[in-house]
């Protein structure tokens, strides 16, 4: 059974520019979570995705936005980009009918801002 | 709110030595309790999980026991080898609907197991 794949694994951009990051959960997995990790700040929640619906959130601005698509791969989206938004960008997805269940993370996409 | 405090790292270990990484939680209700270990340039694996008190998860030679009495989920291995280098995170996943998708996590613990 394929893992949860990200795409691209690394970006380097400019600020003020946008960018988007990709997700492929796994087969049968309807839930999507994403997350930011930095040196600083470690891990953070950004916002989960069920159904194409957008179930919860964290404390990240507006410029931060996700969608899900009918297959349930999902999208992230940062506008406005600063140089603080540097970071690992984690995917996760689970199988969030049942209480419990752990989300299983791809590998990330590194982006640096110039 | 909810949280997960880990002991500070580095943990260097010799090889075959016995590891304990030390995790406490605040959360109100029953949890669900996790190990994920990331080693360097990849995402989080998967290490355990316990559910609810007194579960015992174990993985690859490593354990953890959900105490809620203590609300500790402390991590440990009998021996540890060279390629159990990594960073361990420990994380919480609570109940409610402003929680649903949210792994609450510490701030990881680096290994460093030398031979």
């Amino acid at each position: 059974k394929a893992g949860v794949t990200q795409t691209p694994r690394y970006l380097i951009k400019t600020r003020g520019q946008q960018v988007t990051l990709s997700c492929s959960p796994i087969s049968g997995h309807r839930s999507v979570s994403w997350y930011q990790q930095t040196p600083g700040q470690g891990l953070q929640f950004l916002f989960e995705y069920f159904s194409e619906t957008q179930r919860n959130k964290g404390n990240f601005p507006g410029r931060f936005s996700g969608r899900q698509f009918s297959n349930s791969r999902s999208e992230m989206n940062v506008s406005t980009l600063e140089l603080g938004d540097s970071a690992l960008y984690l995917c996760a997805s689970s199988l969030a009918e049942l209480v419990g269940q752990p989300q299983h993370f791809g590998d990330g996409t590194r982006l640096s801002i110039l | 709110g909810n949280s997960v405090t880990q002991m500070e790292g580095p943990v260097t270990l010799s090889e075959e030595a016995f590891l304990t990484i030390n995790c406490t939680y605040t959360a109100t209700g029953y949890p669900s309790l996790f190990w994920y270990v990331q080693y360097p340039g990849e995402g989080l694996q998967l290490l355990l999980k316990a559910t609810k008190a007194d579960d015992k998860g174990s993985n690859k030679g490593f354990e953890a026991t959900y105490r809620k009495e203590t609300t500790s989920f402390h991590l440990e291995k009998g021996s540890v080898q060279v390629s159990d280098s990594a960073v361990y995170f420990c994380a919480l996943s609570a109940g409610g609907s402003s929680n649903t998708g949210k792994l609450i996590f510490g701030q990881g613990t680096t290994l460093q197991v030398k031979p």
